[in-house]
């Protein structure tokens, strides 16, 4: 069985400084691996995805995730938030059969 | 690439009509598609997952006989809120996907559709 669980329901970051947003999954299978992210009324836009190949990922918009499989987590980051990144974030979780599990999502409020 | 739209972008219909969501690939041949359903400030729920010229597959709790899924293209799936109530005022959210031809499971998702139902 899947599930996936993000670990932080809102996240509150100055402009300018580091972004984490934690996710720990379980699969039992090697699992594909996603981040998407949400602005408000709007569907979802991939920010990057893991597929077995390299554990760190580099995705669009500065945003990086590194698969850490001993510990079961695909926690995405950012060096430096941006006003425009506030928004919902989804960590998604697939296995080989297109099932795929949806995080409950982490608001992201950026400060000026 | 992998472009999925959706139509109506927003649609509000009086209590016991019927309202049709259409999901397009615009630019690939979309072997599997999926909808979903969001509630305001929640995440996503996957409702049911259609393959081309096939039935779809329901998620468990959710009614075949309301939500009528048509996947009759591998360019365009349908989905028909049959007698709709105000409990089904939703963003539902569709996504394509390459199905074998891909190495991964990436989906390809559409801009929503906000149904409000009077």
């Amino acid at each position: 069985a899947q599930s996936v669980t993000q670990l932080d329901s809102h996240v509150s970051v100055s402009e300018g400084t580091p972004v984490l947003l934690r996710c720990n999954y379980s699969s039992s299978y090697s699992p594909s691996l996603f981040w998407y992210v949400q602005h408000p009324n709007k569907g979802l836009q991939l920010l990057l995805k893991y597929t077995s190949a390299a554990t760190l990922v580099k995705g669009i918009n500065g945003f990086e995730a590194e698969f850490k499989k001993s510990e079961t987590s695909f926690h995405l980051t950012k060096p430096s938030a941006h006003m425009s990144d506030a928004a919902e974030y989804f960590c998604v979780v697939s296995d080989g059969g297109f099932k795929t599990i949806f995080g409950a999502g982490t608001r992201l409020f950026v400060k000026a | 690439g992998a472009v999925v739209s959706q139509h109506p972008s927003r649609v509000i219909c009086k209590s016991g009509t019927s309202v049709k969501i259409e999901c397009r690939s615009l630019d690939f041949q979309a072997t599997t598609m999926f909808w979903y359903r969001q509630f305001p400030k929640q995440s996503l729920m996957l409702m049911a997952t259609s393959n081309e010229g096939s039935k779809a597959t329901y998620e468990q709790g959710v009614e075949k006989d309301k939500f009528l899924i048509n996947h009759a293209s591998l360019t365009l799936s349908t989905l028909t809120v049959t007698s709709a109530h105000p409990e089904d005022s939703s963003f539902y959210i569709c996504s394509a996907s390459l199905g074998a031809r891909s190495s991964y499971n990436e989906q390809f998702f559409g801009p929503g559709t906000r149904l409000t139902v009077l």
